[in-house]
């Protein structure tokens, strides 16, 4: 399976934009980028995914490297609530299973 | 919402018991997973299931087996538990087809503590 490197940790102040990178150079051409996050004392939630484009919703948005070997995370304007562990998974096309890596662990300063 | 629901939240077991850790989804999702969630390792997965009754190994399901005989109930057994077990386990699922495949939905956690 293709593998994702993220940093271990992060700070970000709150109200600013948080951009978390994460390299997958070994990505094939039909691997999904995908990102869910960790908040305390909870399972993981889904936060985003894309393919080759750069995808928006109401949590955050997915920027993808024209050669795909890298994305990036951005929220917009980091509340507190935000403060969780963030993982960059890859899935192949025609798999449902997700291999997670140890996430970045985004702390929110007020 | 989807709900995926584990039987316990909190669970201490003795060294050689067998342990039974159900889960449960109401979304009619054909997908469940099981993971170990250890600190400095991320989640790990252990076993999955794509149908009734069928079942694929994750990367450590060594010590693990899985039952799945109703769509909505996946099933983690610990034959014998040993300390090295001690986890928070955590149960998804997933639709199989669509456009958000492969999003997953998790339960809450087990916290298992074996002495």
């Amino acid at each position: 399976d293709a593998k994702t490197t993220q940093p271990n940790s992060m700070e970000s102040n709150e109200e600013e934009p948080v951009h978390l990178p994460c390299n997958h150079s070994t990505i094939s051409g039909t691997d999904y980028i995908h990102w869910y996050r960790q908040l305390p004392s909870q399972g993981p939630e889904y936060v985003i995914h894309g393919l080759t484009s750069n995808v928006n919703n109401r949590m955050a948005s997915l920027a993808i490297a024209e050669d795909r070997k890298s994305s990036t995370l951005i929220l917009h304007r980091a509340t507190l609530r935000d403060a969780a562990v963030y993982y960059c998974i890859l899935r192949a096309y025609n798999n449902n299973d997700m291999r997670f890596g140890a996430g970045t662990r985004l702390t929110v300063k007020p | 919402d989807v709900k995926v629901t584990q039987s316990s939240r909190y669970l201490v077991k003795r060294t050689g018991e067998k342990v039974f850790l159900e889960c449960v989804q109401d979304m009619d999702h054909e997908n469940m997973f099981w993971y170990r969630q250890d600190p400095g390792l991320g989640l790990r997965l252990i076993y999955f299931s794509y149908d009734v009754k069928m079942k694929e190994k994750g990367d450590i399901p060594e010590g693990y087996s899985v039952s799945r005989e109703k769509k909505e109930r996946f099933s983690l057994i610990l034959e014998s538990a040993s300390t090295n077990q001690t986890s928070m386990y955590l149960c998804a699922s997933s639709s199989g087809a669509g456009g958000k495949r492969g999003e997953q939905y998790f339960g809450p956690g087990t916290r298992l503590t074996v002495t």
